[in-house]
């Protein structure tokens, strides 16, 4: 079944302890990214990535760092997380190299608690 | 002037009803429009994808594109519950060798039985 995997799926932790979020898609696709939603402001993109290696800013991307060794894998981490970090997470994956002409394909969603 | 505006609703209807929803948006180097489907405590889907201005069909769906008016709308025929869901609005363009993905913040729509 094609499909993006996002790990945890829920998650409660304390300021500054490091974390990482997996990601991971089965469908061999160039595209990948990450976003938080948050009631009132909707989906921000956080960072994305056109390909292996290739990593770039999205509108929001202060407190996390990702990385794109494999195509398949995408994590987002949040070295020293703080509570305006609280939110719920989706990684998403498109087959096309750049979201605008293609279709996202986004995770269940993670959400994280930072105390 | 927000580059993506969408009215958060809640919007409410009985079964059988003509849905419509909307969104403005100020950048008219959008190219793409899409309309993406959030069911409750699930990643959002895609629902409708309109490239430049036009409607397009599918079953009781109508996405419309108004790139004059920037505007788009999403159409819904004979609702049903299981329609019950946050819809997305979503445009993108490519700008400066890098692309600019945009979403809306979503209306709640609640079909009632």
């Amino acid at each position: 079944e094609a499909q993006v995997t996002q790990n945890p799926r829920y998650l409660i932790t304390v300021t500054g302890k490091k974390l990482t979020v997996t990601c991971s898609q089965n469908m061999n696709h160039e595209y990948m990214s990450w976003y938080r939603q948050d009631p009132g402001l909707g989906l921000r993109q956080i960072y994305y990535s056109m390909n292996v290696e290739v990593t770039d800013k999205g509108d929001v991307p202060e407190g996390y760092k990702v990385s794109r060794k494999e195509k398949r894998n995408f994590p987002l981490i949040l070295e020293s997380p703080s509570p305006n970090q609280t939110s719920l997470y989706f990684c998403a994956s498109s087959l096309t190299q750049g979201a605008y002409t293609g279709e996202l394909f986004f995770g269940e969603g993670s959400r994280l608690t930072v105390l | 002037q927000k580059e993506v505006e969408q009215d958060p609703g809640p919007l409410s209807v009985p079964e059988g009803a003509i849905v419509s929803l909307n969104c403005t948006y100020s950048n008219s180097a959008f190219q793409y429009f899409m309309w993406y489907r959030q069911y409750s405590r699930k990643g959002p889907e895609l629902l409708m994808y309109t490239y430049s201005s036009g409607n397009k069909e599918d079953g009781r769906f109508t996405a419309q594109v108004d790139k004059s008016s920037k505007y788009i709308s999403l159409f819904i025929r004979d609702s049903q519950p299981s329609d019950s869901a946050t819809y997305l609005c979503a445009m993108s363009a490519r700008q400066g060798g890098s692309e600019k993905l945009v979403f809306g913040k979503g209306t709640k729509l609640t079909v009632n039985p």
